[in-house]
């Protein structure tokens, strides 16, 4: 079955404990993204990547981290989680081509900082 | 910017009723539009797509209209199901290769 998945699909953490959510596709997808969603605000973007080894700042980074060493694995890294990066966070992807694919999305890590 | 406020739209429908979804968005560049519908717990998923040299676009039982005149789009739902019970969100592609800009959503409750 074509899916992106990730894991954990829960999360409680200490501030400052760093942490690593993982996103793995097997559809052979070059672009992977990352979302956060707060109430209110929707679906807000942290990291994309276009391919291996190529990533790029969406538009909320800060305190976020992620690499792209293999195709199909697209990490997200809180080297230092603080409490407004409690969220619910979600991966995508979809094959490059501009606007002619919608995202595959995952089922969603909800991440809780104390 | 946001397109659409910061208040979760809700919408609550009789089921068998037809219901209509709306979205507004703010870029005239944009040129591909996406609607997903996210059930609670689970991600997003892709429902139907239009580009703007469309105005109408028909699914099963969905259809996309695109004002690119007002910048709007709306989703209407045939004979809605409580299965169609979600928050439901369009996406916008600003023409910039594979990014999206995302609304806030509208809640969808089915009264069976």
């Amino acid at each position: 079955e074509a899916q992106v998945t990730q894991n954990p699909r829960y999360l409680i953490t200490v501030t400052g404990k760093k942490l690593t959510v993982t996103c793995s596709q097997n559809m052979n997808h070059e672009y992977m993204s990352w979302y956060r969603q707060d109430p209110g605000l929707g679906l807000r973007q942290i990291y994309y990547s276009m391919n291996v080894e190529v990533t790029d700042k969406g538009d909320v980074p800060e305190g976020y981290k992620v690499s792209r060493k293999e195709k199909r694995n697209f990490p997200l890294i809180l080297e230092s989680p603080s409490p407004n990066q409690t969220s619910l966070y979600f991966c995508a992807s979809s094959p490059l081509g501009g606007a002619n694919y919608g995202y595959t999305f995952g089922s969603g890590t909800r991440l809780t900082v104390v | 910017g946001e397109s659409v406020g910061l208040h979760l739209p809700t919408l609550s429908v009789q089921e068998g009723d037809n219901s209509i979804i709306n979205c507004a968005y703010s870029n005239s560049a944009s040129d591909y539009f996406i609607w997903y519908k996210q059930e609670s717990g689970k991600g997003p998923q892709f429902i139907i797509d239009i580009r703007s040299n469309m105005d109408k676009r028909q699914g099963q039982r969905v259809t996309v209209l695109l004002n690119k005149t007002v910048k709007h789009l709306s989703l209407q739902i045939a004979a809605t199901q409580p299965g169609d019970s979600a928050v439901y969100f369009c996406a916008e592609n600003r023409g910039s290769g594979n990014q999206f800009y995302f609304g806030t959503g509208t809640s969808l409750t089915v009264i069976p």
